[in-house]
């Protein structure tokens, strides 16, 4: 495998589901990034992981958790979602914050 | 903070035509600049990138864009469009210092016609 891998690629859950997203960046990268795209929106950055530091955006809802137990590996878990979560979600990966992204083909994900 | 301005949500254009998508920046620091795009189904790749240096930055699939720091504008240019350059573009400044978050903007679709 090669560059950003991401795991499922569709995924429909009901709002009473848990489930978890995985990102996997083969580039050496030490940053790793989720974003959502939804439709008629723009990207919005959800979290980001640097060196064992995270930043996160503060209108994330709590049903969203990361987890980044390396600098390779990158989760989404989620749990009682509502169906405006449905959207594709995006990972990327950078050699340092700021600079150029590496993104992975993305998990859409529908809520029903 | 940072913003981006993408002025033009849809661009459509002839085969073999010139095309400009424009991208508007702002920021009270120095920035980096960056211009994505996302083929159906895919996530984004990198077009090209300014962090210094030459103002005229030269990328992929012939794109070019030209960093206006004056005008805070960083406009992507191809001379020559094809059908296969039919996508979404996506312009995105991170600051050079403190956080170094992404912002990116909305979003252009040109859309290539025979």
């Amino acid at each position: 495998e090669t560059g950003v891998t991401q795991t499922p690629r569709h995924l429909v859950m009901g709002m009473t589901n848990k489930k978890s997203l995985k990102c996997e960046q083969h580039l050496g990268h030490n940053a790793m990034y989720w974003y959502k795209q939804s439709a008629k929106k723009p990207l919005e950055l959800m979290f980001v992981y640097s060196l064992e530091e995270r930043v996160e955006n503060n209108s994330v809802p709590s049903r969203f958790s990361p987890e980044c137990p390396n600098s390779s590996h990158l989760f989404l878990h989620l749990h009682t979602l509502q169906p405006e979560d449905s959207a594709l979600y995006l990972c990327a990966s950078s050699q340092d914050r700021g600079h150029e992204q590496y993104f992975g083909p993305g998990t859409r994900l529908t809520v029903t | 903070a940072q913003s981006v301005t993408q002025l033009d949500s849809q661009v459509p254009v002839f085969e073999e035509a010139p095309v400009e998508l424009r991208c508007n920046y702002s920021s009270s620091v120095s920035v980096y600049l960056f211009w994505y795009v996302q083929y159906p189904n895919q996530g984004l790749q990198l077009l090209l990138k300014y962090l210094s240096g030459s103002t005229l930055v030269k990328g992929i699939n012939g794109f070019e864009a030209e960093f206006n720091k004056s005008q805070t504008s960083f406009h992507l240019r191809k001379p020559s469009v094809h059908i296969s350059d039919t996508a979404e573009y996506f312009c995105a400044v991170t600051a050079s210092g403190g956080s170094y978050i992404p912002t990116f903007g909305r979003g252009t679709s040109l859309i290539v016609h025979p």
